[in-house]
């Protein structure tokens, strides 16, 4: 198994422009997260799909950011216009009701210039 | 009520060493605890977890101790490694942690040769 594959791993751009952030969950898990993660912020929940409905985006930290998942093998999570701000790494966890542990892909670091 | 509080956010240990990390919740309604570790540039994997029906896991040097009462649960390390160099997460869910999952701040363990 390829595990959680996100891409691209950085992405580097202006602030202003919009960001596409891509996930592919592990085959057959039902549950899919993303998190953001920063120094002073620690790892944070912003969103996340049950069967790619999204449950729980209480942590999206505005109108700017969004999340989709058109299916079971993809999301993205989209800033749109970006900010200095919103640098950081940006993390997809994939996880089954079964198994209960959240699969973490290698994240994709985010540098808004 | 959601958050976890981790601690120390850096610990410095001799080779052979036991490493403590602390972490402390308040939402008695979480019912799964597992601890993560990351390794710079990489996403945190799932290291040990525990439920709250048993106050001690024990895998290989890794052991998760777990208070109930006073809320609190840690991870000790055996014999620490310098591999065991790496940033450790606690974190809490309810649901038998197959869904949202919340974390501590994160503890930066260096274990010195």
């Amino acid at each position: 198994d390829a595990g959680v594959i996100q891409s691209p791993r950085h992405e580097v751009t202006e602030m202003g422009q919009e960001v596409t952030l891509r996930c592919k969950p592990i085959s057959g898990h039902d549950y899919l997260f993303w998190y953001r993660q920063t120094m002073m912020r620690g790892l944070e929940l912003l969103i996340y799909f049950n069967n790619n409905v999204p449950i729980d985006d209480s942590g999206m930290p505005e109108d700017r950011f969004s999340a989709k998942m058109p299916n079971a093998s993809f999301s993205t999570l989209k800033i749109q216009p970006s900010e200095p701000r919103d640098s950081a790494v940006y993390f997809c966890a994939s996880s089954s009701l079964r198994a209960y542990e959240q699969y973490f892909g290698p994240g994709t670091r985010l540098t808004v210039t | 009520q959601q958050q976890v509080k981790q601690s120390p956010q850096s610990l410095i240990v001799q080779k052979g060493g036991i490493s403590i990390i602390n972490c402390a919740y308040e939402n008695t309604a979480f019912d799964y605890f597992p601890w993560y570790q990351q390794f710079p540039g990489k996403g945190p994997a799932l290291l040990i977890a525990i439920r709250p029906d048993v106050s001690e896991k024990k895998e290989g040097r890794f052991t998760i101790s777990f208070n109930k009462s006073a809320k609190q649960f840690s991870l000790h390390i055996m014999d620490s490694q310098p591999g065991d160099s790496a940033t450790y997460f606690c974190a809490a869910s309810t649901q038998g942690g197959s869904e949202k999952l919340v974390f501590g701040k994160g503890t930066k363990l260096t274990v010195n040769p």
